[in-house]
Order: structure tokens, then C-alpha cells, then sequence
């Protein structure tokens, strides 16, 4: 069973930089497996931020990026604000099955 | 804009099924290139994914964890999804997510638009 893993929780101070990493038991994370970055708010519905590494919807604040990084799909936020306080999920597509990460609790203290 | 609404509230016994409606406005549904993918969440826990549908040609991917327990289908004309759990447990107890998905090749590489929720409570 593949399992991806993230950091379980990161604080960061307003106005900082963070990076949440997102590592698979299969090996290197590579683009192959187009990873994708949602946020999501207690109460909130599922908010997509990233797709396919480093893709931005539409909607995505310029702060958020996603890249590759030591063999993990990574997500940076630069100049944090008090509203990115919410789970981050990293999602990975293993042949068209999607497996999500365990999530991220990214304080923002 | 896209928008997925998805059906109410429903709460069953341990046993039954349910089913729950995706119903999609805004873009084309029956596009070769999107799909709708179910992911449910169970209170305080983690985004779990069940499967998908690619809607055009209704081809089908589920959760090992959830074959042969789920249904996924579309209806093109009314441009609604749909998934049916049967056996239900308590531990189904969630709250289950329809999202719209891009479809490269045969199988989607990501999801955009997501439904509101739809929490199933199973309790005797």
C-alpha cells in the first residue's frame, strides 16, 4: 500500500517563509506523478492551490509556489499571512490512482 | 465558473446504502477531457480518495479499499454524478466530497472544482 508522507504540523510567523514537503514509499517524487497541493480551512471545503509540481489556479495567491525538492513534491509559502492558517493536503497520482497525504497543520504564530 | 452542488444530509442504519448526487453547471460534462472524482473525509480526520468516473466514455477507478462496495455513475443528460456505498458501517461516517477532474491520457492528473460536501452519518 503506498502511503505519502507529511510534516504532521509547522508553525511559521507572520510574514515568514515555510516549505511543507510531501514524500512517497515508492521513492523520489517526480513530476510523473503530478503532484498537487490543496488547502483547507476547519469547516471549509477542499481548496486546490497546486497542480501538476508547480501549476497555479487561477485563484492562487502569488505567495503559494510548488516545486520538486530532494526527492519530495514541496510547497513554499512566502510571506505568510494569518489567513494561510488552515491542513495543507499533498495529493500524488500513482497511474491514476490518487493517494493523498496525511496533511499539514500550518500555524501561523 | 464551474459549480458542483452536491445532495443533503443522510443519515442510515449500519447495512444500508446511500447515494449521493454531484450535479455539475458551467462547463461542458460530458468532455473528453473531465472526470469526477469522490473523496470523503471522516470527522477530524484526512482527505481519503474513493474512485473516479470519466464521464464521456464512463469508465471507472476505484479504491481497492472500496471495490466492490461503490458505484460510481454519471446521468449526462441532467449532468449529475453519482456514488452509492452499500454495506454501510459507522466508520462510512464522513463527510463525502464529488470534485471535478482534468483527464490527461486515460486518467485525471488533478482536480479543480470541488462540490460543497455531503455528510452521511451511519448510526443504528
Amino acid at each position: 500500500q503506498t502511503v505519502v508522507t507529511q510534516e504532521p504540523s509547522l508553525t511559521v510567523s507572520p510574514g515568514g517563509t515555510v516549505t511543507l514537503t510531501c514524500a512517497s514509499s515508492t521513492g523520489a517524487v517526480t513530476r510523473g506523478y503530478y503532484p498537487n497541493w490543496i488547502q483547507q480551512k476547519p469547516g471549509q471545503t477542499p481548496r486546490p492551490l497546486i497542480y501538476s509540481t508547480s501549476y497555479k489556479h487561477s485563484w492562487t495567491p502569488a505567495r503559494f509556489s510548488g516545486s520538486l525538492l530532494g526527492g519530495k513534491a514541496a510547497l513554499t509559502l512566502s510571506g505568510v499571512q494569518p489567513e494561510d492558517e488552515a491542513e495543507y493536503y499533498c495529493l500524488l497520482y500513482y497511474g491514476g490512482a490518487p493517494v493523498f497525504g496525511g496533511g499539514t497543520k500550518l500555524t501561523v504564530l | 465558473q464551474v459549480q458542483l452542488v452536491q445532495s443533503g444530509a443522510e443519515v442510515k442504519k449500519p447495512g444500508a446504502s446511500v447515494k449521493v448526487s454531484c450535479k455539475a453547471s458551467g462547463s461542458t460534462f460530458t468532455s473528453t477531457n473531465y472526470g469526477i472524482s469522490w473523496v470523503r473525509q471522516a470527522p477530524g480526520q484526512g482527505l481519503e480518495w474513493m474512485g473516479w468516473i470519466i464521464v464521456y466514455n464512463g469508465n471507472t477507478n476505484y479504491a481497492q479499499k472500496f471495490q466492490g462496495r461503490v458505484t460510481m455513475t454519471t446521468d449526462t443528460s441532467t449532468s449529475t454524478a453519482y456514488m452509492e456505498v452499500g454495506s454501510l458501517r459507522s466508520d462510512d461516517t464522513a463527510v463525502y466530497f464529488c470534485a471535478r477532474v482534468v483527464v490527461e491520457g486515460a486518467a485525471p492528473v488533478r482536480a479543480d472544482f470541488w462540490g460543497q460536501g455531503t455528510l452521511v452519518t451511519v448510526s443504528s
